[in-house]
Formats: structure tokens, sequence, C-alpha cells
């Protein structure tokens, strides 16, 4: 059972515009949210992450927005620019000291 | 700050040999280091979390007597796939959890991944 889902497998954006990739998970028990950013034959690093206690976090370029009704995070991106193109993992925890649990990515394509 | 590094980067074995690959935190103590494997196209999958100095936790589904972990210090953590086969082919990647800081709470910092080959 998937409790971190990312049914977009891959998303293609036009350089300069809003990328928006979204996550929904299934354990309500989740209260801390990441998303990471993976290149091909590299680790995942670490972009933003947020808490249950809001419903958004922005750092410069990147906003992550968290519904906690719908059980639903997105992850938007403005503008857009060519090394944004990667794969997006959403992840969730219960707590701040648990596991992080991983949905299975979204490829992110940003066309010039 | 944080980095995570990972040795071989890339392995070739033999069906039936051992292959250790070491996680090293290069400049911050990890109290947890967490295993994961990532096949094609797929979400990363926990295998299991080491403290330092204590058994790892495995995740269900995942060997223990297949996939040795040891965690000696607080920079160095070890993933031994024992007796491998083809089906053990995949990209193992290791994380690191810094210790007891408010600035990173939860937040691991990957090793840059081993990609293991069997034949």
């Amino acid at each position: 059972d998937q409790q971190v889902k990312q049914n977009s497998p891959s998303l293609s954006v036009q350089e300069g515009r809003i990328s928006i990739l979204n996550c929904d998970y299934t354990n309500s028990m989740f209260d801390y949210f990441l998303w990471y950013k993976k290149y091909p034959a590299e680790g995942p690093t670490f972009l933003i992450s947020i808490s249950s206690i809001k419903d958004k976090n922005e750092d410069g370029r990147f906003t992550v927005f968290l519904n906690k009704s719908a059980k639903h995070l997105s992850l938007h991106i403005v503008p857009s620019q060519p090394g944004d193109s990667a794969v997006y993992f959403c992840a969730a925890s219960v707590g701040r000291d648990d596991k992080i649990i991983f949905g299975k990515g979204t490829r992110l394509h940003i066309l010039p | 700050g944080a980095v995570v590094s990972q040795h071989p980067s890339w392995v070739i074995c033999k069906s039936g040999t051992s292959v250790k690959i070491e996680c090293r935190s290069l400049d911050f103590q990890a109290t947890t280091m967490f295993w994961y494997r990532q096949f094609p196209k797929q979400s990363l999958m926990l295998m299991a979390t080491s403290n330092e100095g204590s058994k790892a936790t495995y995740e269900q589904g995942v060997e223990k007597d297949k996939f040795l972990i040891n965690h000696a210090s607080l920079t160095l953590s070890t993933l031994t796939v024992t007796s491998a086969h083809p089906e053990d082919s995949s990209f193992y990647i290791c994380s690191a959890r810094l210790r007891s800081s408010g600035l990173y709470d939860n937040e691991q910092f990957f090793g840059p991944g081993t990609r293991l080959t069997v034949l």
C-alpha cells in the first residue's frame, strides 16, 4: 500500500512558466512533508519542507502548499528554469525523527 | 556542509559473491543513517534504518541476513549484500541525518548512490 502517491510520472513545462507538482498521501499521521530533487545516478537533494502546522512554505522560487483535509500537497516552481529538469520526490514522515516515506517521483522536463 | 559520500559508486560482481558499500558523512556526525534501494522508474524504497552502536531496523520484506548493515561510528555505515544475485542489481543510496540540529529538522542528506550490477 503506497502511503505517498505521485500520480503524474512526468510533466513538461515551458521555461519561465510555473511548474506544479502534486502529491497525495493516505496516512493521516504524517505531519512533516518534504520535497527532494534527483538527477540521474545521483542521490536526492533536499529542496523544501513543511510541517502540518503550516499550509504554505516558500523558499525562493519554490513554494510548497499543504492541504491537510485533502491529504494533498503541491510544489510550485516559478519561474521554471532548464536546470529544474529532474525527478522530484515527495516524501512524508510521522514526526521529525521518524523514517521518511517517498513517493515514486515525477520527472519534470523544462522545455526551452 | 552536510556532505555524504558513498563508495564505490559502481560495482559489478559475479553471482554468489558479497559486496560491501560504504556510506560516510564527511563533515557532520550522523546519529542515524538510512539505506534505500531504487529500481528503475520506481520510488526510493527504505531498506533499513541504522543507529550508531545498535542493530539496524529493517523494513518489512527486507532480508536482514542478506543485507548486513553495520553502523560502527557516527560517520560510517556499511551495507553488505551477501551472496548477491542478479535480482539484487539496483541503485543503492544511503542517507544520514544530522545529529540534533534545529536547523535541519529531519532533513536527510543523501549520498550519490552505488550502482550494483550482479552478473
